[in-house]
């Protein structure tokens, strides 16, 4: 089984529609986040979570929202979605330590492509 | 601040050529720097990472990159490229500070050709 697993894989959904993506980890890290990728702008982060009451805005959070429920467990949503925001989403974690040999690298899922027509 | 910079957007290679990956970092006083591939339809794994230490590290798929202080730079090599080594390549650095968030390039496209 993946460490981090997104759902759904695949979504197509339309204009004005409420969205939410999911993520659950089984590797134990605290921190999570949610990125964004889209060809040629490579990955932007949206938000990102350090612990379950740690909720913090990446470089493109606007029309996103986004619920830590619990340690493993990160949503996305897009309240009311867009074509803009057609892309590939993944969900990462990382170790919340940077000791001697971790280096904060990211574990990602396996991504959800969203289509918003 | 930190970044990072991928000048080749698409690179096109032989099977069995070499290959050299090239990324620019601006990075602060510890550098943090990391490769990920993507292969189609996949997400992203880990390639190489440097942190500290040797500075000659031995990544996944045959991979492997020197980092190089004098000229910022942390670019993967491989001596002979197979097939399936055509995928999307990023490279990011780690944030200063307490945050410990990557900043992504924009991607360097591989195709190998027969």
């Amino acid at each position: 089984d993946a460490d981090v697993t997104q759902t759904p894989r695949n979504r197509i959904t339309k204009t004005g529609k409420r969205i939410m993506l999911e993520c659950s980890q089984t590797k134990g890290h605290d921190r999570m986040y949610w990125y964004r990728q889209d060809p040629g702008l490579g990955l932007r982060l949206i938000y990102y979570s350090f612990d379950v009451k740690d909720i913090n805005k990446g470089e493109i959070s606007d029309g996103y929202s986004v619920s830590r429920q619990a340690q493993a467990k990160f949503s996305l949503s897009l309240e009311s979605a867009i074509p803009n925001q057609t892309a590939l989403y993944f969900c990462a974690t990382s170790d919340p330590e940077r000791r001697q040999g971790n280096t904060g690298e990211l574990f990602f899922g396996e991504g959800s492509r969203l289509t918003v027509l | 601040a930190q970044s990072v910079t991928q000048p080749d957007i698409h690179i096109t290679v032989s099977e069995g050529a070499s290959l050299e990956l090239r990324c620019n970092y601006s990075y602060g006083a510890t550098p943090y720097l990391f490769w990920y591939v993507q292969s189609p339809g996949q997400g992203l794994q880990l390639l190489l990472k440097y942190f500290s230490g040797d500075t000659l590290v031995q990544g996944i798929k045959g991979f492997e990159a020197e980092f190089k202080r004098s000229q910022s730079s942390f670019n993967p090599r491989k001596p002979s490229v197979h097939w399936s080594d055509a995928a999307e390549y990023f490279c990011a650095v780690g944030a200063s500070g307490s945050q410990g968030n990557l900043i992504f390039g924009k991607g360097t496209k591989l195709s190998v050709k027969p």
